[in-house]
C-alpha cells in the first residue's frame, strides 16, 4: 500500500517556466489537498479537492491550478514559475469529505526552486 | 485574527526525560485537532487526534491534552527517545464563516533529543 505519492521529488525551475506537480493516492479518499511549506512556516493550503470533479481554492491559490479527473490523482500545476514559489510542496489525502474531522495522509513532498 | 501557534519554536531534552510541546489556538469553534510529527526530509506524519467533546486521550507513549477555557492544546511524550527528534505541528479544524473543517497548521517547535 503505497498511501501518497507525490513525483518529482525535487525539482528546479527557471522563472517563467510551467511544470505539473504529480500526486496519486491509493487509499480511495475523497478529500485531497496541496501544501505548500516554507522555512519557519506550517503548512498553508493551496487548493483542495472533495471529491472527483470538484475543486476549490485554499489561503494561497493564487499561480497555482489543479484538477480532479479521478479519485486517485490530484496534480497541480504551475501556471509560470515565480521565485516566490520556492518551497517544499505537499500532497495530503483523507477519507473524510470535509477534510477536517480525521487525520490527513500525506506525502513526502517536492521540494521546488524557482531561479 | 484567528491563528494557531506554538509558545516555543524549540525544546530540547534529554533522552528518558518527558517532553511537552505545547499550542493555543484562538478559533473558540474549533472542534477536532491533530499533532503531526515531521523528520527532515519526509512528509507530516500523523500522531494523535483529539475532538473538543474530550479533555484527553493517549496513545502509545503520548498524551494529548485540551484545554477549551484558555483555547490550550499539549503535547506530552513519555521517556522521549531520540528517534522523536523532529519538528512536531499542531493543526485544528472547526466552521469559520461559511468555511467547513480545514485543517489549519501551526508553525511547528522543533524537538532535539539529547543522548
Amino acid at each position: 500500500n503505497a498511501g501518497v505519492t507525490q513525483t518529482p521529488k525535487f525539482q528546479v525551475l527557471k522563472t517563467g517556466q510551467s511544470m505539473t506537480l504529480q500526486c496519486a493516492q491509493d487509499m480511495n479518499h475523497e478529500y485531497m489537498s496541496w501544501y505548500r511549506q516554507d522555512p519557519g512556516m506550517g503548512l498553508r493550503l493551496i487548493h483542495y479537492s472533495v471529491g472527483a470533479g470538484i475543486t476549490d481554492q485554499g489561503e494561497v491559490p493564487n499561480g497555482y491550478n489543479v484538477s480532479r479527473s479521478t479519485t486517485e490523482d490530484f496534480p497541480l500545476r504551475l501556471l509560470s514559475a515565480a521565485p516566490s514559489q520556492t518551497s517544499v510542496y505537499f500532497c495530503a489525502s483523507s477519507p473524510d469529505r470535509v477534510g477536517g474531522n480525521q487525520p490527513q495522509h500525506f506525502g513526502d513532498g517536492t521540494r521546488l526552486s524557482i531561479l | 485574527g484567528e491563528s494557531v501557534g506554538l509558545h516555543l519554536p524549540t525544546l530540547s531534552v534529554q533522552e528518558g526525560d518527558n517532553s511537552i510541546i505545547n499550542c493555543a489556538y484562538s478559533n473558540s469553534a474549533s472542534d477536532y485537532f491533530i499533532w503531526y510529527k515531521q523528520e527532515s526530509g519526509k512528509g507530516p506524519q500523523f500522531i494523535i487526534d483529539i475532538r473538543s467533546n474530550m479533555d484527553k486521550r493517549q496513545g502509545q507513549r503520548v498524551t494529548v491534552l485540551l484545554n477549551k477555557t484558555v483555547k490550550h492544546l499539549s503535547l506530552q511524550i513519555a521517556a522521549t527517545q531520540p528517534g522523536d527528534s523532529a519538528v512536531y505541528f499542531c493543526a485544528e479544524s472547526g466552521i469559520r464563516g461559511s468555511t467547513l473543517g480545514r485543517l489549519y497548521f501551526g508553525r511547528g517547535t522543533q524537538l532535539t533529543v539529547w543522548p
